[in-house]
């Protein structure tokens, strides 16, 4: 059973570029949730895709968003970089439901300079 | 609206000493509970859940956490605690939706490991 995976490993921008995040859920697992982790800080919560539906969403502004595929796998796309945006953004993949664990992927460090 | 306060930022304990990382939250129903690890630059390793039921929890690696809801607490131990356990520590909480948790981190606990 392969875990979540996570691509890129690392990524460089500059301000006002678009970035495409991707992630492989865990096998069976039909729940992608994606976070943000600021250098020094708990990861938060951007949103959650169930059953490529987006179910979800943190105080993230429209420029963040996202798909999830047939295959359950997901992107986080991010528009006009801006250089608070630098983070780890974390992946994780559940089976939903009222009993819900998250499982992470390694993560990919973004940097905007 | 949910949120989690970990009041220890740092924490330094010698090796074969053991560890308490303390966790409140907040939260208007019964709530799930998670405590997960992070190495440097790594992702968040799951360490133990609590849904419901025992209020004392075993996890992986040792450690064990009890739920007090009468101190909203969910505080994580380790008798006695290997270097391998440097790491940070982060408590969550999940709202309950039909369709899976969103999780409520708090700032997190690093933890130093002394020979």
């Amino acid at each position: 059973e392969t875990g979540v995976t996570q691509s890129p490993t690392h990524l460089i921008k500059t301000r006002g570029q678009q970035v495409t995040l991707r992630c492989s859920s865990q096998s069976g697992h039909n729940t992608v949730s994606w976070y943000q982790q600021a250098l020094g800080q708990g990861p938060q919560f951007i949103f959650q895709y169930y059953r490529e539906e987006e179910n979800g969403r943190g105080n993230f502004p429209p420029r963040f968003s996202g798909l999830q595929f047939p295959n359950y796998s997901s992107e986080l796309n991010v528009n006009a970089l801006e250089l608070d945006d630098s983070a780890l953004y974390l992946c994780a993949s559940s089976l939903g439901g009222q009993s819900d664990t998250q499982y992470f992927g390694p993560g990919t460090r973004l940097t905007v300079l | 609206a949910q949120s989690v306060t970990q009041p220890d930022i740092h924490i330094t304990v010698s090796e074969g000493a053991s560890l308490e990382l303390r966790c409140n939250y907040s939260y208007g129903a019964t709530p799930y509970l998670f405590w997960y690890v992070q190495s440097p630059g790594q992702g968040l390793q799951l360490l133990l859940k609590y849904f419901s039921g025992d209020t004392l929890v075993q996890g992986i690696k040792g450690f064990e956490a009890e739920f007090k809801r009468s101190q909203s607490s969910f505080n994580l131990r380790k008798p006695s605690v290997h270097w391998s356990d440097a790491a940070e520590y982060f408590c969550a909480v999940g709202a309950h939706r039909a369709a899976g948790n969103k999780l409520t981190f708090g700032g997190g606990t690093r933890v130093l490991v002394k020979p």
